[in-house]
C-alpha cells in the first residue's frame, strides 16, 4: 500500500526565511504533485514532478524530486504572508489514483 | 480555472438521507476520480472512472457508488448518510491510463451531515 509522509505538519514561520518541507512515499511512482489548499477551498495544482532529478520553481517555491529516495521537498525561499496555506504533497499510485500526505499547515507570521 | 466543474458547491442533508454530487469532466477527459477530505485532514480516493467502467476503488463501504456517463462526466451517490460523511467533496479528472496528462481538480461539494 502506497503510503505518503509529509513533515512536518504545521509550520509557523517568520516574513523573509526560507524552509523545506519534506514528502516521503513508500513505493515507486511515475508522478509526485504539490498542491496548495487555501481555507475551504479547493486545490490549486503547483507542480508535477515526473522523473528523478526533476526540479520546478514559480516564484519562491521550488519543488525537487529524488525517486530513488522516494523524496520530494518544496523549498520556501523569503517567505510572504500571501503563501499561508495548506500544502499537499500527492503520489500518483497508478493511473491517476492519487495518495495525499496528510498536509502541511504553513502559517507566515509577518 | 481548471475545467473541472461539480455541482451542487454546497449541501445539507440529514443523516440516513441519500445524497447525488455531480462533476463534469475537462474537455477530452475520459476518467474522472473522487475524492473525499474531511476537516483538516488530506483528501481520500474514493474511486475512478475510465471510460463508464469503475476502475479501481479506495477503501470506502458500498453505500458510496458511481456513475461514468457518455460523455464522461460523473455521479458519486452516497446511501444512507452518516455524520462522518460530512467533508469536501472533491472530483479530478484526466487522461488516464497511460495518459500523459495531470488530474485537475474541480472546485468541491462540501457536504454537511445533520
Amino acid at each position: 500500500e502506497l503510503k505518503v509522509e509529509q513533515n512536518p505538519l504545521f509550520l509557523s514561520m517568520q516574513e523573509g526565511k526560507n524552509y523545506t518541507i519534506y514528502c516521503n512515499y513508500s513505493t515507486t511512482s511515475d508522478r509526485l504533485y504539490w498542491y496548495r489548499q487555501d481555507p475551504g477551498k479547493s486545490l490549486e495544482s503547483l507542480f508535477v514532478l515526473l522523473s528523478n532529478g526533476a526540479v520546478k520553481q514559480e516564484g519562491r517555491l521550488m519543488a525537487s524530486l529524488d525517486t530513488k529516495a522516494r523524496l520530494s521537498t518544496l523549498h520556501i525561499t523569503a517567505a510572504v504572508h500571501d503563501l499561508s496555506a495548506t500544502y499537499f504533497c500527492a503520489v500518483d499510485m497508478s493511473d491517476d489514483k492519487i495518495i495525499f500526505g496528510k498536509g502541511t499547515r504553513l502559517h507566515i507570521l509577518p | 480555472e481548471t475545467g473541472v466543474t461539480q455541482s451542487p458547491t454546497h449541501l445539507i442533508k440529514t443523516r440516513g438521507q441519500q445524497v447525488t454530487l455531480r462533476c463534469s469532466s475537462q474537455s477530452g477527459h475520459n476518467t474522472v476520480s473522487w475524492y473525499q477530505q474531511a476537516l483538516g485532514q488530506g483528501p481520500q480516493f474514493i474511486f475512478q472512472y475510465y471510460r463508464e467502467e469503475e476502475n479501481g476503488r479506495g477503501n470506502f463501504p458500498p453505500r458510496f457508488s458511481g456513475l461514468q456517463f457518455p460523455n464522461y462526466s460523473s455521479e458519486l451517490n452516497v446511501n444512507a448518510l452518516e455524520l462522518d460523511d460530512s467533508a469536501l467533496y472533491l472530483c479530478a479528472s484526466s487522461l488516464g491510463t497511460g495518459g500523459n496528462t495531470e488530474a485537475f481538480f474541480g472546485q468541491g461539494t462540501r457536504l454537511t451531515v445533520v
